[in-house]
């Protein structure tokens, strides 16, 4: 599984958009990125994931550049409730999930 | 509709004791997975079920198995416990091939 770098943390103002940059310069053609949040004491909740195209549901958007090495997960509007550890995880599909550290985001009022 | 469902939720266990944790999948999904997570650490990956044989398996000892039953539901054993072995166990659930859904986890305690 290739691995992924992410920023240890940060701040997001409420109701601005937040974007968590992942670099993940060892992807092959056939692995998806996925992104996952942890919310403190509760399991990870999917949020998104993407092959080439960009992806946009009722949560994120994701964004991948023409050369898959790295990926953006924004959310538009950020809420005090988005506070959580962001995971972006490359892996085949249907594979298992390999967790890094993650990103803290930190939405303040 | 009812998601990932674990029990128990919270357990204390001696050092050598064993212990079995269990995992209802989400309605509809096939394919179960087991987490460990370690205070201030990201999950890492135990094994997965599918058509209840084991698929895949992380690094981690024969001390850990699991089974998977015809409703695709599944248990996680853990023999000989070690102080370590303290950590939030995580389920995972998913239509092969598909996102995966998370349940609460089990925080077992070994003292």
């Amino acid at each position: 599984d290739a691995k992924t770098t992410q920023p240890t943390s940060m701040d997001c103002a409420e109701g601005r958009a937040a974007n968590l940059p992942c670099n993940h310069s060892t992807i092959s053609g056939n692995e998806y990125v996925y992104w996952y949040r942890q919310i403190h004491s509760q399991g990870p909740q999917y949020i998104i994931h993407g092959l080439k195209n960009n992806e946009t549901n009722e949560m994120a958007s994701l964004i991948i550049t023409e050369d898959r090495k790295s990926s953006t997960l924004i959310l538009p509007h950020a809420t005090l409730r988005d506070t959580a550890v962001y995971y972006c995880i490359v892996s085949l599909y249907g594979n298992k999930l390999v967790f890094g550290a993650g990103t803290i985001l930190r939405v303040k009022s | 509709d009812a998601g990932v469902t674990q029990s128990p939720t919270h357990l204390i266990k001696t050092r050598g004791q064993q212990v079995t944790l269990r995992c209802s999948p989400k309605s509809g999904h096939d394919t179960v997975s087991w987490y460990q997570q370690a205070l201030g650490q990201g999950p890492q990956f135990i094994f997965q079920y599918y058509e209840e044989e084991e698929r895949q398996r992380g690094n981690f000892p024969d001390r850990f198995s699991g089974h998977q039953f015809p409703n695709y539901s599944s248990e996680l054993n853990v023999n000989a416990l070690l102080l370590g072995d303290s950590a939030l166990y995580l389920c995972a659930s998913s239509l092969w091939g598909s996102g995966y859904t998370f349940g609460s986890g089990t925080r077992l305690t070994v003292v």
